[in-house]
């Protein structure tokens, strides 16, 4: 059964950056194409970015290109999504995704809240 | 691209057949996901490629699709199927575009 866990809740200040972890098991990491995806307090699901297994390149929405850096460590299958310069417009919970052709595996989420 | 889902809210009763349709702005092939989001919880994905039904999903879940036009269809709506669901096109080059969301609420 393919799990992906992920980092807990985090509350930042306004100028600060997060980091969020998300770790695999049950699947090859190698295999798998990984994406993060925000979805602020009741509103729609906004993809950030990710890595696509099959071109081995990383890609960011425009939105989030000049302050977010997604990285993976493949020797203990965690994939990291880094976010800068956080706002008020920042609070969202922060999913990770993986998947293959035939199946798509969500992490639980992660609330991060940016709060002066 | 561009996905332009409908509707956003969409009354219904247990037992009815709905549609929630995405509309693309250009060509996206094939590539035209569908999943279902309950509150507080990650996206489930229920149909991959248009319409290939994930493992494990209902077989009242359909897809289809008509040039640039996606639909899903739920076929006599169970309790638990009043949700919000979302399209998703994925694409190598320009990255992944989700529709705006339909919330599926009791009539």
């Amino acid at each position: 059964q393919v799990q992906l866990i992920q980092s807990g809740a985090e509350v930042k200040k306004p100028g600060a950056s997060v980091k969020v972890s998300c770790k695999i098991s049950g699947y090859s990491f190698s295999e798998l194409s990984i994406h993060w995806v925000r979805q602020a307090p009741g509103k729609g699901l906004e993809w950030m970015g990710g890595f696509d297994r099959e071109d081995g390149d990383t890609i960011y929405a425009q939105t989030f290109q000049d302050r977010v850096t997604m990285t993976e460590d493949t020797s203990t299958a965690t994939a990291y999504m880094e976010l800068r310069s956080l706002t008020s417009e920042d609070t969202a919970v922060y999913y990770c995704s993986a998947s293959y052709t035939f199946a798509a595996y969500w992490g639980q989420g992660t609330l991060v809240t940016v709060s002066s | 691209i561009q996905m332009n889902q409908s509707p956003s809210s969409l009354p219904a009763s247990v037992g009815d057949k709905v549609t929630i349709t995405c509309r693309a702005n250009q060509g996206v092939g094939n590539e035209l996901d569908w999943y279902q989001q309950k509150p507080g919880k990650p996206p489930t994905r229920l149909i991959y490629a248009t319409s290939s039904l994930q493992s494990g999903v209902p077989s009242r879940f359909s897809g289809s699709r008509s040039g640039t036009n996606f639909t899903l269809t739920i076929n006599s709506l169970q309790p638990e199927d009043f949700t919000t669901y979302y399209c998703l096109h994925q694409s190598n080059y320009s990255g992944w575009t989700f529709g705006q969301g339909t919330k599926v609420e009791i009539k």
